[in-house]
């Protein structure tokens, strides 16, 4: 069984620049939730996507974008970024789309914008 | 509103000793607990967790404690060991989402 995996490990982009994560998820997991970490905070839901529709959505502006394919692997995208946006991006996926469901973490990827 | 509040935000500890963090929620709708420890560089991993319909549940040195009607919840480690060091974090569920607390630096000393 393989656990989450998340690409790139590290990323740094320009402001105004576009940015896609990837997220795999755990074997036989159907459902993936992305998180921002900023530095010495919590985890902040963005989205969360099952079956490959978006199924919840956190307090983040439209240019927070994602998709989920048929293995239910998942990219996070973000448009028009902001200096604001460094932070580390966490993915979770649980076996179904309820929040009483326990969720397993990727490492996370650090992007900075610069 | 929604919100976690968890404390304390640093806690430091002779190896042996209990460590205890404690975490309050707002939604009363809450009905799912689970803690994170986080290490350097790494993302959350699932420690353990409790549900509403249970009042304490226990893994080995950590075990966890539920108030419903208080919406407390606390992680309790005992005879800590240095590789407990490590940032800590509650969260609570929602219908639509986790909330998480904003996380307790865990140091043990030798």
């Amino acid at each position: 069984e393989t656990g989450v995996t998340q690409s790139p490990t590290h990323l740094i982009k320009t402001r105004g620049q576009q940015v896609t994560l990837r997220c795999s998820s755990q074997s036989g997991h159907n459902t993936v939730s992305w998180y921002q970490q900023a530095l010495g905070q919590g985890p902040q839901f963005i989205f969360q996507y099952y079956r490959e529709e978006e199924n919840g959505r956190g307090n983040f502006p439209p240019r927070f974008s994602g998709l989920q394919f048929p293995n239910y692997s998942s990219e996070l995208n973000v448009n028009a970024l902001e200096l604001d946006d460094s932070a580390l991006y966490l993915c979770a996926s649980s076996l179904d789309s309820s929040y009483n469901t326990e969720a397993f973490f990727g490492q996370g990827t650090r992007l900075t914008v610069v | 509103g929604e919100n976690v509040e968890q404390h304390p935000s640093t806690l430091s500890v002779q190896e042996g000793d209990s460590a205890v963090i404690k975490c309050t929620y707002s939604d009363s709708a809450s009905n799912y607990f689970p803690w994170y420890k986080q290490e350097l560089g790494k993302g959350p991993q699932l420690i353990i967790d409790i549900r509403s319909n249970v009042g304490e549940k226990k893994d080995q040195r950590i075990a966890v404690t539920l108030n419903k009607t208080a919406k407390h919840f606390s992680l309790h480690i005992t005879e800590t060991q240095p590789e407990d060091s490590a940032v800590y974090f509650c969260a609570a569920s929602k219908v639509d989402k986790l909330i998480f607390g904003t996380g307790t630096r865990l140091q043990v000393f030798p």
